[in-house]
C-alpha cells in the first residue's frame, strides 16, 4: 500500500533561515500529495497540495513540487518566521479515499 | 463559520468506563473519519464513513466503535477503554467527488482534538 516517509525532527532554525523538510512516498497509481500543518493545541490544517506529477503547491510562502521520478514532495520556505513554528505532516491518498500521513516534523524557529 | 467540532477537549477516565467523543461538522460533508495521534507514529486512522449508515474500519479499529446516523455527526465510542487508548484523537471531514482521475484529493478539515487519558 501507499506510504510516506518524512524527515525526523525537531528542526530548529533561526528566523529568516531557509527551510527544507524532506518527504518521500511509495504509491501505486497516481496519488495526490499534501502538506498539513498543526499549530499548538489545534487540529491539522491543509497547507498545500499537488495532484499530479510536476505540480507545484504553494501557500503562505511555502512550496512543494510533486516529483514522480524521485517520488518526493519536499517542503521549502525561503525565509521562516517565528510564527511558522509548528508540526508539519506530509500525506498522500489512495484511490479509496484513504489518507496516509507521515510521522510529522516539528519545526522550531528562534527569534 | 465552517468547522468540525469535537467534544470534550480533554477527558480523563478509568479503565472500563464507557465513553463517547462527539464530532459534528456543519459543511454537509459526506466523508468523516477518526484518527489517533501518538508520538513517533503520526496519525493513524481508526474508522471512517463515506455517508450516513456507511462506516468502515481504518488501520487501528480495535477497541473502538462508531456510528453515522446523521450526516453531520460521527461519534467515537470506547466501550471499555484501556490505558493503551490514551492518545490525542482527531475527527476530520471532507466532501467526496473532487477526485481527479483515480486520486482522491479533497482536503480534510480537522477538529481541534480530544486528549484522552485512561488510567
Amino acid at each position: 500500500g501507499n506510504s510516506v516517509t518524512q524527515m525526523e525532527g525537531p528542526v530548529t532554525l533561526s528566523e529568516e533561515a531557509f527551510l527544507t523538510i524532506n518527504c518521500t512516498y511509495t504509491a501505486t497509481g497516481y496519488p495526490s500529495l499534501f502538506w498539513y500543518v498543526q499549530y499548538p493545541g489545534e487540529g491539522l490544517q491543509l497547507l498545500l497540495k499537488a495532484t499530479k506529477a510536476d505540480d507545484k503547491g504553494s501557500n503562505k510562502g511555502f512550496e512543494a513540487t510533486y516529483r514522480k521520478e524521485t517520488t518526493s514532495f519536499h517542503l521549502e520556505k525561503g525565509s521562516v518566521q517565528v510564527s511558522d513554528s509548528a508540526v508539519y505532516f506530509c500525506a498522500t491518498t489512495s484511490g479509496t479515499y484513504k489518507y496516509i500521513f507521515g510521522t510529522g516534523t516539528r519545526l522550531k524557529v528562534l527569534a | 463559520e465552517a468547522q468540525v467540532t469535537q467534544n470534550p477537549r480533554y477527558l480523563i477516565t478509568v479503565t472500563g468506563k464507557k465513553l463517547t467523543v462527539t464530532c459534528s461538522q456543519n459543511m454537509n460533508h459526506e466523508y468523516m473519519s477518526w484518527y489517533r495521534q501518538d508520538p513517533g507514529l503520526g496519525l493513524r486512522q481508526i474508522y471512517y464513513s463515506m455517508n450516513v449508515e456507511v462506516t468502515d474500519k481504518g488501520d487501528v479499529p480495535e477497541g473502538y466503535k462508531v456510528s453515522r446516523k446523521e450526516k453531520r455527526n460521527f461519534p467515537l465510542i470506547l466501550e471499555s477503554p484501556s490505558p493503551n487508548q490514551t492518545s490525542l484523537y482527531f475527527c476530520a471531514s471532507s466532501p467526496i467527488g473532487q477526485g481527479g482521475g483515480s486520486s482522491y484529493n479533497s482536503p480534510l478539515h480537522f477538529g481541534n482534538g480530544t486528549r484522552l487519558t485512561v488510567t
